[in-house]
């Protein structure tokens, strides 16, 4: 089956790191997008990785070990503003049509305090 | 930038109704999704679609259809709204399936 596990909910301080986990199992593996979302508005897009390693993007970086099944979004120098849901999704190759669509975690909910 | 743009933000209807969500996408993009996304449950897809004509069913599909008749546009068709419809909606397109997916700023939908 396809399973994608993150963390509920994470608090943090402005200013501080913070690492958001992403675990999942499927079968035909093919690339894993993180997401962020803001309180009644629609998800927009990261980062992506479908090769071992770590891709930095500015204040945002996102790992990925296939081999493990593991992914992580960094947050550096966090913003109020970074305050909103993150979105874990793997794109499966068995799932869906041809090209392999994405499923989603339920998402990790991210409280930035000053 | 990619612009994804469903008709309505919000919309109220009654059980029973025929109710149409309208989606367009201004980059030519192959893909396009239905999701609808409820608290606890993230984000699960209705139906999809790679090309003109073409639709195939996602994890949820049962009350709802789906319409492409032209590559920028892709209607989502509740037949007989009932309240467990009642959910926030988001259309999304995509170049392939390895480039990311662009959504629209949902419709979030009251079934009465």
């Amino acid at each position: 089956g396809q399973n994608i596990d993150q963390p509920t909910e994470m608090t943090a301080t402005e200013g501080a790191i913070v690492q958001i986990n992403c675990t999942y199992q499927t079968s035909g593996f093919n690339g894993l997008f993180w997401y962020q979302q803001h309180a009644g508005e629609a998800p927009t897009f990261l980062s992506y990785n479908v090769l071992d390693g770590l891709e930095e993007k500015g204040r945002f970086s996102s790992f990925l070990s296939r081999s493990k099944g593991y992914s992580y979004l960094l947050l550096k120098e966090l913003q109020m503003k970074d305050s909103a849901s993150y979105l874990c999704a793997v794109r499966d190759r068995s799932y869906g049509g041809s090209q392999g669509n994405l499923i989603f975690g339920k998402g990790t909910k991210l409280s930035v305090k000053p | 930038d990619v612009k994804v743009t469903q008709s309505s933000r919000y919309l109220v209807k009654r059980t029973g109704e025929k109710v149409f969500l309208e989606c367009v996408q201004d980059m030519d993009h192959e893909n396009m999704f239905w999701y609808r996304q409820d608290p606890g449950l993230g984000l699960r897809l209705i139906y999809f679609s790679y090309d003109v004509k073409m639709k195939e069913k996602g994890d949820i599909p049962e009350g709802y259809s789906v319409s492409r008749e032209k590559k920028e546009r892709f209607s989502l068709i509740l037949e007989s709204a009932s309240t467990n419809q009642t959910s926030m909606y988001l259309c999304a397109s995509s170049l392939r399936g390895d480039q990311p997916q662009h959504f629209g700023d949902g419709t979030r939908l009251s079934i009465l």
